[in-house]
C-alpha cells in the first residue's frame, strides 16, 4: 500500500496520559499536514511541514500538543496531558508541490486516527 | 462567521434524482476550491477542483462565483454508491501566510435510497 498511513489507528487513553501518533506520507511527498476531525464537522487544519520545516501552526495546537518531521519523512503528533476534548479522529494528509495547498497537487489523506479520552 | 459554510443536510433523495449543494465562504482572497467526499469513518478524498468557468465530470458538475464567494455541486442521476458526506473546501490566501491550510465545511450529508 503506498498510501498515507497512520498508526494507531485507535487509541484509548485515560485523561492526563500522553498520547503518540504517528504518520507515515506518500512516498517523496514533501508536504505533511496534520489535521483534526470531530464528530459532524468537518476536518480542522492543526499544522504542515514543508520537509522538515513547521511552516505553519493553528491557534488549534495548543502548548500540550507537538508535531515533528525530523528527517523530512514521517511525522509524529504528540498530544501530552490529554483532556476529554482531545477526543477526535486526527487525520494525517501528504502532497507534493510547492504552492497554495491543493493547487496543482492532490492532498492525499490518510484513514485517521481515532482518540478517545476517557 | 465561518470561514466555509455548508448546509449539513442531511438530504435524502430517491436513486435517479438530481441534487444540489451549496456553499459559501468568507475570503474574498481565497484562491481554489474543491469538493472532497467523506465515507462514513473514512478519509475524506477529492471529488474534483472547482473552477470559475465551472467544470464537470460524468454525473457531477460544479460552479464557482466568486463575486458572491458561493460555491456548488450538482449530483445528477444519483446512485446509491453517491451516499456520502460532501465537503466544501477553500484552500489559503496567496502572501505566503495559508499555504498549507484548507478549510473545511462542515460537510452535507447525503443518503440516496432505492
Amino acid at each position: 500500500d503506498t498510501g498515507v498511513s497512520q498508526d494507531p489507528r485507535h487509541k484509548i487513553t485515560k485523561r492526563g496520559q500522553n498520547v503518540t501518533f504517528r504518520c507515515d506520507p506518500i512516498s517523496e511527498h514533501n508536504r505533511l499536514y496534520w489535521y483534526r476531525q470531530t464528530l459532524g464537522q468537518g476536518p480542522e487544519f492543526l499544522t504542515y511541514f514543508q520537509n522538515e520545516a513547521q511552516l505553519e501552526k493553528s491557534r488549534l495546537l495548543s502548548d500540550r500538543f507537538s508535531a515533528e518531521r525530523p528527517k523530512g519523512s514521517f511525522s509524529t503528533l504528540e498530544i501530552q496531558r490529554t483532556e476529554q476534548g482531545d477526543s477526535a479522529m486526527y487525520l494525517c494528509a501528504s502532497s507534493l508541490g510547492h504552492g497554495l495547498a491543493g493547487t496543482g497537487n492532490t492532498i492525499y489523506f490518510g484513514e485517521g486516527s481515532w482518540l478517545t479520552v476517557v | 462567521r465561518k470561514e466555509v459554510e455548508q448546509d449539513p443536510g442531511p438530504f435524502n433523495v430517491p436513486e435517479g434524482a438530481t441534487v444540489a449543494f451549496n456553499c459559501t465562504y468568507s475570503n474574498s482572497a481565497s484562491q481554489s476550491f474543491f469538493w472532497y467526499r467523506q465515507d462514513c469513518r473514512k478519509e475524506p478524498k477529492l471529488l474534483m477542483s472547482v473552477y470559475s468557468s465551472g467544470n464537470e465530470d460524468g454525473r457531477f458538475t460544479a460552479q464557482l462565483n466568486r463575486a458572491s464567494q458561493y460555491i456548488s455541486l450538482l449530483i445528477r442521476d444519483s446512485k446509491l454508491s453517491d451516499s456520502a458526506t460532501y465537503l466544501c473546501v477553500v484552500n489559503g490566501v496567496a502572501g505566503g501566510t495559508s499555504y498549507g491550510k484548507l478549510t473545511f465545511g462542515q460537510g452535507t450529508i447525503l443518503t440516496v435510497h432505492p
